[in-house]
């Protein structure tokens, strides 16, 4: 099984400022990666397919890169509502999937 | 537009089964993956499996091989994710959702969730 790791768990950041989120894969992936933005009480929300395609109606602000076994999300400007967890997902090794452990988003 | 729908949340023994169900619209009900994904309360995503609504293949997590059953009705553009032998650790919320036209690995559309409570 291919395990994703992000880090950090828990990330404060300032509205206006740039958040880096990341998350690795135990195994390359290639660029079979995406990544999920999830607000409490809600289903999780498809940020980025391919590690760094936009999903449609997602802002600019929200960009992804990386391949192999490396990636980063990253949301240039904070707006109050980024604030959430954020999932990476690999299905490079289908038909099996996995999620990471999230990164908690916060406010500083 | 496309949605998935979920049925009600539902609490049970342990030791019992549960069986949830996830209406599709707004889509071609063939044309997509359909996953099931649940999350326990303050944790994190966990893949359960899927299924190929065209011909009902199916894939599962090592995890849950030997207790989940997904199943479809073509008719109703339906699936159906049964657990068996349920303990207080399936206490989550169970989400259905289905991939994407652009990226068959992606999940695009998310079903509200069904709350599942497992208690002795």
């Amino acid at each position: 099984e291919i395990v994703m790791t992000q880090s950090p768990a828990t990330l404060s950041v300032s509205p206006g400022e740039r958040a880096t989120l990341s998350c690795r894969a135990s195994q390359s992936v290639s660029s079979n990666l995406a990544w999920y933005q999830q607000k409490p009480g809600q289903a999780p929300r498809l940020l980025i397919y391919g590690a760094s395609t936009r999903a449609t109606g997602i802002p600019a602000r929200f960009s992804g890169s990386g391949s192999g076994t490396e990636f980063t999300l990253t949301i240039s400007s904070l707006q109050s509502e980024d604030f959430a967890v954020y999932y990476c997902q690999q299905y490079n090794n289908w038909p099996l999937i996995t999620f990471g452990q999230g990164t908690r988003l916060e406010i500083k | 537009q496309m949605q998935l729908v979920q049925s009600g949340a539902e609490v049970k023994k342990t030791g019992s089964s549960v069986k949830v169900s996830c209406k599709a619209s707004g889509y071609t009900f063939t044309y997509r993956y359909l996953h099931w994904v649940r999350q326990a309360p303050g944790q994190a995503l966990e893949w359960m499996g899927w299924i190929t609504p065209f011909n009902g293949d199916t894939n599962y997590a090592q995890k849950f091989q030997d207790r989940v059953t997904i199943t479809r009705d073509r008719s109703m553009s339906t699936s159906y994710m049964e657990l068996s032998s349920l303990r207080s650790e399936d206490t989550a919320m169970y989400y259905c959702a289905c991939t994407s036209s652009a990226d068959e690995g992606a999940f695009d559309i998310w079903g509200q969730g069904t709350m599942v409570t497992v208690s002795s």
